[in-house]
């Protein structure tokens, strides 16, 4: 079946690090990719997104390119701040399937000053 | 739009109770998605409908759970009775063909 297998952290930054999540998905054909952030005591919000190989997502800072060559979906950001501190989730759609997403475990990010 | 909406916020309830949680979907997004969210299995989908009708129900962990959409704007995920294990938060989420999914905030649920 489909999968997503993401770190799972939790990981502590310095402000202004460089940042990496990893991401790998298993699924047949071409799925869709994405990253939402949960924000304490919040939803998830959708961050980025890329629907086909070599896509890139971008979005307040953050990208992800969509390799099909490696299954992966990685999520970067060059510098990072306090308030990027929340949980990061890789998550894929099948292809022509359904509308359901499957999610990674989540990656909780903190950020300090 | 208001996004996504669910009450109550918070149930803090005791085992044996029947809960019942509610959720209004964006206006126009034919998907309703109920998610569950815990620290020892992250998220897990727990059903979901089309147009208001149940499409994939297998992530329901058992009959006490129960859910109905009866119109295009509201459904609800009941639990009776409920159990200590069922603590979590759970979130409603809506989308509209192949656009992505939009979460609502959640329910925080205890059940003692």
């Amino acid at each position: 079946g489909n999968s997503v297998t993401q770190m799972e952290g939790p990981v502590t930054l310095s402000e202004e690090a460089f940042l990496t999540i990893n991401c790998t998905y298993t699924a047949t054909g071409y799925p869709s990719l994405f990253w939402y952030v949960q924000y304490p005591g919040e939803g998830l919000q959708l961050l980025l997104k890329a629907t086909k190989a070599d896509d890139k997502g971008s979005n307040k800072g953050f990208e992800a390119t969509y390799r099909k060559e490696t299954t992966s979906f990685h999520l970067e950001k060059g510098s990072v701040q306090v308030s990027d501190s929340a949980v990061y989730f890789c998550a894929l759609r099948a292809q022509g399937g359904s509308e359901k997403l499957v999610f990674g475990k989540g990656m909780k990010l903190t950020v300090n000053p | 739009d208001a996004g996504v909406i669910q009450s109550p916020r918070h149930e803090v309830t005791e085992m044996g109770q029947e809960v019942t949680l509610r959720c209004k979907p964006i206006s126009g997004h034919d998907y309703l998605f109920w998610y569950r969210q815990t620290m020892m299995r992250g998220l897990e989908l727990l059903i979901y409908f089309n147009n208001n009708v149940p499409i994939d129900d297998s992530g329901m962990p058992e009959d006490r759970f129960s859910a109905k959409m009866p119109n295009a704007s509201f459904s609800t995920l009941k639990i009776q009775p409920s159990e200590p294990r069922d603590s979590a938060v759970y979130f409603c989420a809506s989308s509209f063909v192949t656009s992505p999914l939009t979460f609502g905030p959640g329910t925080r649920l205890t059940v003692t």
